[in-house]
C-alpha cells in the first residue's frame, strides 16, 4: 500500500520560503508514470490546487502559485518537495502531498493517496 | 484558466435523502472531473474519477455524471458517514478544485 508522509517546518516567518518534503513508501517515485502533487487548504476553507511534478520531472503549478512555487523530485530518497516563497499570512495552511491514478484512466489529477497534511503557520 | 464552481454551497439533509451536488467547468473538460469526500481534520477521499467511475471501495450509493461542462454527484441515500463537505476537480491540465459543498444534518 502506497504511503506518503509531509514533513517540513511547522512555523515559517513572513517573506521567508517555505519547503516541505513528501516521503513516498510502498512503491517507487520514479518507477511509473503518476503525478505527484501538492494541495493545501487554509484553516477553514477549501482545498487549493498548488502544482504538480510528472515521474519524468516536469512540472505544473497553480497559474495563481506560479511565480513563488518549485516541486522537485530526489528519487534516491524517494521524496519530492515543495518550496514557496515570499510566504505572507494567507499561505497558513495544512499542506497535503498526493499521488494520482493512472493517467490514463484518472487523468493528471484525480488523487486516490494522500498524506496526513501538516500544518504550516506564517507569523513572525 | 477554467474555473469550477459548485452548487449550493451548502445543503441540509436527513439520513435516507437523496443529495445531488452540481459541479460546473468554465470551459469543457471532456469527463475529465474527480469528486471528494473531506471530513474535519482529514485528508479528502477520492469517490468518482472520470466523471461517473466509482473509485474502489467506495458505496455504490455514490455516483457521478456528466461530461463537458456540467457536472453531477448524487448520494442515493445519505447515510450519517455521508455528512462531510465535498470538492469537485478538474481532472487535467491543471487540476483545480471547486469551492466544496459542505452536507450537514438537518
Amino acid at each position: 500500500q502506497l504511503q506518503l508522509q509531509e514533513s517540513g517546518p511547522g512555523l515559517v516567518k513572513p517573506s521567508e520560503t517555505l519547503s516541505l518534503t513528501c516521503t513516498v513508501s510502498g512503491g517507487s517515485i520514479s518507477s511509473s508514470s503518476y503525478y505527484w502533487g501538492w494541495i493545501r487548504q487554509p484553516p477553514g476553507k477549501g482545498l487549493e490546487w498548488i502544482g504538480s511534478i510528472y515521474y519524468s520531472g516536469s512540472t505544473y503549478y497553480n497559474p495563481s502559485l506560479k511565480s513563488r512555487v518549485t516541486i522537485s523530485v530526489d528519487t534516491s530518497k524517494n521524496q519530492f518537495s515543495l518550496k514557496l516563497s515570499s510566504v505572507t499570512a494567507a499561505d497558513t495552511a495544512v499542506y497535503y502531498c498526493a499521488r494520482n491514478g493512472a493517467p490514463r484512466y484518472y487523468g493528471s489529477g484525480s488523487y486516490i493517496y494522500w498524506g496526513q497534511g501538516t500544518l504550516v503557520t506564517v507569523s513572525s | 484558466d477554467i474555473q469550477m464552481t459548485q452548487s449550493p454551497s451548502s445543503v441540509s439533509a436527513s439520513v435516507g435523502d437523496r443529495v445531488t451536488i452540481t459541479c460546473r467547468a468554465s470551459q469543457g473538460i471532456s469527463s475529465w472531473l474527480a469528486w471528494y469526500q473531506q471530513k474535519p481534520g482529514k485528508a479528502p477521499k477520492l469517490l468518482i474519477y472520470a466523471a461517473s467511475s466509482l473509485q474502489s471501495g467506495v458505496p455504490s450509493r455514490f455516483s457521478g455524471s456528466g461530461s463537458g461542462t456540467d457536472f453531477t454527484l448524487t448520494i442515493s441515500s445519505l447515510q450519517p458517514e455521508d455528512f462531510a463537505t465535498y470538492y469537485c476537480q478538474q481532472a487535467n491540465s491543471f487540476p483545480l478544485f471547486g469551492p466544496g459543498t459542505k452536507v450537514d444534518i438537518k
